[in-house]
């Protein structure tokens, strides 16, 4: 069955540092998402990705965060100078034909900052 | 700005019984509503989807339904298994296309 993955599965970086985490969307999905969970806390959304531009993008997705599909697979999301308070896991998503659909998630990268 | 609730937080039965979990919302302008399952450390797997039209939902031994106007949703568990242990989520799209997550149910179902 189809899924989603992500590499690495756990990253530490010293503040300031960039990240990059990457995803393989499900391959004949359309829409791609990333969400972040810190810790003990609620999956909160980050941004929404369709026809290689940003469809929505929530108020934790500032200046410091950017997303591409750099080829027909991978979605990335760079954060340029990394925080304390950036290290949660982060879930990529996708879904097919509409943003509506079933959004199936990948496992998840653990991002430390120190 | 939408915020989703669910109770309990946490629940802890026997193995057999049938289960309840609530999410409520405060925005009824939704286009779906999805319930997902997550294990500790790991992603989320999503179990169910009903859209807005819809009022209920049914795989396997779970059962989902939808009271949009006074925002509601229930997952029902039936005959729960060791198994089912996992953080029970629940997520709404709303009018802004931006999904709202709400905490979860921690369950545990001991043999």
């Amino acid at each position: 069955e189809p899924e989603v993955t992500q590499t690495p599965s756990h990253q530490v970086t010293q503040m300031g540092q960039e990240v990059i985490l990457r995803c393989v969307p499900i391959s004949n999905h359309l829409y791609f998402y990333w969400y972040r969970q810190i810790l003990g806390q609620k999956v909160e959304f980050l941004v929404s990705f369709y026809n290689n531009e940003i469809s929505e993008k929530s108020e934790i997705f500032d200046d410091q965060f950017s997303v591409e599909r750099p080829d027909g697979s991978n979605f990335t999301l760079k954060i340029r100078s990394t925080k304390l308070e950036d290290s949660a896991m982060y879930f990529c998503a996708s879904s097919g034909q509409g943003i509506a659909e079933t959004q199936y998630f990948g496992p998840g990268t653990r991002l430390l900052v120190l | 700005k939408q915020e989703v609730t669910q109770i309990p937080a946490a629940l802890s039965v026997p193995e057999g019984e049938n289960l309840v979990l609530n999410c409520s919302f405060t925005d009824s302008a939704i286009y779906n509503l999805q319930w997902f399952r997550q294990d500790p450390g790991k992603g989320l797997t999503s179990l169910l989807l009903i859209q807005s039209s819809q009022r209920e939902q049914t795989s396997g031994r779970l059962n989902a339904s939808l009271d949009k106007s006074s925002g509601r949703s229930t997952l029902y568990i039936a005959a729960s298994q060791p198994g089912d242990s996992a953080t029970y989520l629940c997520a709404v799209l709303g009018g802004s296309y931006i999904p709202t997550f709400g905490r979860g149910t921690s369950l545990i179902v001991h043999p």
